[in-house]
């Protein structure tokens, strides 16, 4: 079957650092995305990791464990501007996508 | 324009009408896809176009009929609608390195959707 987690919402507090987890279930594995999506706009790709290990790009870092069937995206030095909704999705092995349901992230100052 | 541009941006439609979204990518990629998006749910693909062809359904209602008729343009025709219908409708576009296929190099090009309210 396929199956695709992350949390419904989380708080953190701007210039703190934040993760947010994906887990997921799947018998074939093509790579993992994470998109941010701030609300009333389109989804935008933030990064792709397909082997295992941790992936960074400036202040955000993707982490990939295929063995755990486990990933986080991490944000540093969180700016007020970093509160929108970040979806996980995993390409399965007939090159899918199968989408979480997205983590809607709030910055308080 | 630059990327991906939907139209109208919000539409609200009675149950009997018809009407269309319109989707136009900028970008030279050669597939186009439809998405819904409703709160606090997955993402869920609605069509695929791939060179040009229709490569997938997730049994979709017939309500909803796509038409790409260029690799840059794609319409979700409306019809009929239920008020469940109402959501996010995306569009995306992306660049498959290979016919019928999409590698997991093939980034998702989304537009800012159109907003859907069916009363």
């Amino acid at each position: 079957g396929q199956n695709i987690d992350q949390p419904t919402e989380m708080t953190a507090t701007e210039g703190a650092i934040v993760q947010i987890n994906c887990t997921y279930q799947t018998s074939g594995f093509n790579g993992l995305f994470w998109y941010q999506q701030h609300a009333g706009e389109a989804p935008t790709f933030l990064s792709y990791n397909v082997l295992d290990g941790l992936e960074e790009k400036g202040r955000f870092s993707s982490f990939l464990s295929r063995s755990k069937g486990y990933s986080y995206l991490l944000l540093k030095e969180l700016q007020m501007k970093d509160s929108a909704s970040y979806l996980c999705a995993y390409m399965d092995s007939n090159y899918q996508l199968i989408w979480g349901a997205g983590t809607k992230l709030i910055i308080k100052p | 324009e630059t990327g991906v541009t939907q139209t109208p941006r919000h539409l609200v439609m009675g149950m009997t009408n018809k009407k269309s979204l319109k989707c136009e990518q900028h970008l030279g990629h050669n597939a186009m896809y439809w998405y819904k998006q409703s709160a606090k749910k997955p993402l869920e693909l609605m069509f695929v176009y791939n060179f040009k062809e229709q490569t997938e359904n997730n049994s979709v209602p017939s309500r909803f009929s796509p038409e790409c008729p260029n690799s840059s343009h794609l319409f979700l025709h409306l019809h009929t609608l239920q008020p469940e219908d109402s959501a996010l409708y995306l569009c995306a576009s992306s660049q498959d390195e290979e016919q019928g296929t999409t590698s997991g190099a093939n980034v998702l090009t989304f537009g800012a959707g159109s907003r859907l309210t069916v009363l």
